[in-house]
């Protein structure tokens, strides 16, 4: 089977600018979590999709928002770029029955000038 | 507020010695106790699991034992390698959300 693909995986933007990363889990996968992974705050939770709805939610403004399709990908969107949301956006799919085992992608690396 | 506290920060290891890795939780609705594996430009690979209700879980050279009165748990790898060399992360979750420690990054010396 095929991992967890994310694209783009290198993404440079300015402040104020808004960004979208994609994400497609692996084949028969169906709740896709995204988390983002920083040197000073490590890895946090952004939000969990579970069939086209948002299950979980992390401590993020609502600047950072996302979606899932019916075919199980996800997209996730950061308006107003900051500074600080430079960082490494990791996806992680996992089944329905086994949704703590977690399986993540590369990432995608965003700077923000 | 930190829910999962690992320690140590960086670790240096012989090669064929044995490397410990210690986590403790707070809360006690965590029901699933992972840990991650990530090399440079990877995204973190699941290495090894537990659930509370088993003290002890070993896959290969690696274990995690499991301390539920304590609230913590490590890992330990046995006959470190050079290719160990990563950063390690612990993890902890509840309904499907992972909270994670702050990493390990461990250097394997040949």
């Amino acid at each position: 089977k095929a991992g967890v693909t994310q694209t783009p995986r290198y993404l440079i933007k300015t402040r104020g600018q808004q960004v979208t990363l994609s994400c497609s889990p692996i084949s028969g996968h169906r709740s896709v979590s995204w988390y983002q992974q920083t040197p000073g705050q490590g890895l946090q939770f952004l939000f969990e999709y579970f069939s086209e709805t948002q299950r979980n939610k992390g401590n993020f403004p609502g600047r950072f928002s996302g979606r899932q399709f019916s075919n199980s990908r996800s997209e996730m969107n950061v308006s107003t770029l900051e500074l600080g949301d430079s960082a490494l956006y990791l996806c992680a799919s996992s089944t329905q029955s086994s949704y703590n085992e977690q399986f993540f992608g590369p990432g995608t690396r965003l700077t923000v000038l | 507020q930190q829910q999962v506290k690992q320690s140590p920060q960086s670790l240096i290891v012989q090669k064929g010695g044995i490397s410990i890795i210690n986590c403790a939780y707070e809360n006690t609705a965590f029901d699933y106790f992972p840990w991650y594996q990530q090399f440079p430009g990877k995204g973190p690979a699941l290495l090894i699991a537990i659930r509370p209700d088993v003290s002890e879980k070993k896959e290969g050279r690696f274990t995690i034992s499991f301390n539920k009165s304590a609230k913590q748990f490590s890992l330990h790898i046995m006959d470190s390698q050079p290719g160990d060399s990563a950063t390690y992360f612990c993890a902890a979750s509840k309904s499907g959300k992972l909270i994670f420690g702050q990493g390990t990054t461990l250097q394997v010396k040949p």
